[in-house]
């Protein structure tokens, strides 16, 4: 099973910054690799796909990079409306698995 | 509209059964592969189980194989989640996810609310 580790835990920053958040695979899984943001009481929403691909809807502000074992998803500008939870997924191969999330707080 | 509604969670004693539904609407639901995603309360997403659009892919998370049994009916536009042999570390919210419709892209891009399923004596 590939594990996949998110960091940091929180990250707690203030609207208007930049926030960098990193997903480490235990083993390559290419560039298939996705990002969810999850908001309390809310199911999760698709970001990026395939490492770096925005998904229907998600603003320019929302961008993803990295192959092999290290992935980044970057807010380039925080929006009040970006401080929730950030999931990545690996598809590489099965069972699929999601990382253990990172919280973006209000700093 | 496109949505996917869940139904069938409770509450029900470890040992019990329980079925979960959803229904999906607004989109050509064969042409999907479906999957469910739990998440216990507090806790991170965890992958149960995935199948293909015409059913003949199936997939489990170790944890829940020979006790889960996914399945789908295409003509009612419904994806079902038989889960027999329930423990108390199987709650949690279940979520319905459509994964996006290029072969193998198994990403969820389509989610729904959920259900909560609570194993407790």
């Amino acid at each position: 099973e590939i594990v996949l580790t998110q960091s940091p835990a929180t990250l707690s920053l203030s609207p208007g910054e930049r926030a960098t958040l990193s997903c480490r695979a235990s083993q390559s899984v290419s560039s298939y690799l996705a990002w969810y943001q999850q908001k309390p009481g809310q199911a999760p929403r698709l970001l990026i796909y395939d490492a770096s691909n925005r998904a229907t809807g998600i603003p320019a502000r929302f961008s993803g990079s990295g192959s092999g074992t290290d992935f980044t998803l970057t807010v380039s500008s925080l929006e009040s409306e970006d401080f929730a939870v950030y999931y990545c997924q690996q598809r590489f191969n099965w069972p699929l698995t999601f990382g253990g999330g990172t919280k973006v707080e209000i700093k | 509209e496109v949505q996917l509604v869940e139904s069938g969670g409770g509450l029900v004693k470890p040992g019990g059964s329980l079925r979960l539904s959803c229904a999906a609407s607004g989109f050509t639901f064969s042409s999907y592969s479906m999957n469910w995603v739990r998440q216990a309360l507090g806790k991170g997403l965890e992958w149960v189980s995935s199948i293909s659009g015409n059913g003949n892919y199936i997939y489990y998370a170790d944890s829940v194989k020979g006790r889960f049994t996914i399945s789908r009916d295409n003509a009612k536009n419904s994806l079902y989640l038989q889960m027999n042999s329930l423990r108390a570390e199987d709650t949690a919210v279940y979520f319905c996810a459509r994964a996006r419709i290029e072969r193998l892209s198994w990403y969820f891009d389509l989610w729904g609310r959920g259900t909560l399923v609570t194993v407790s004596s």
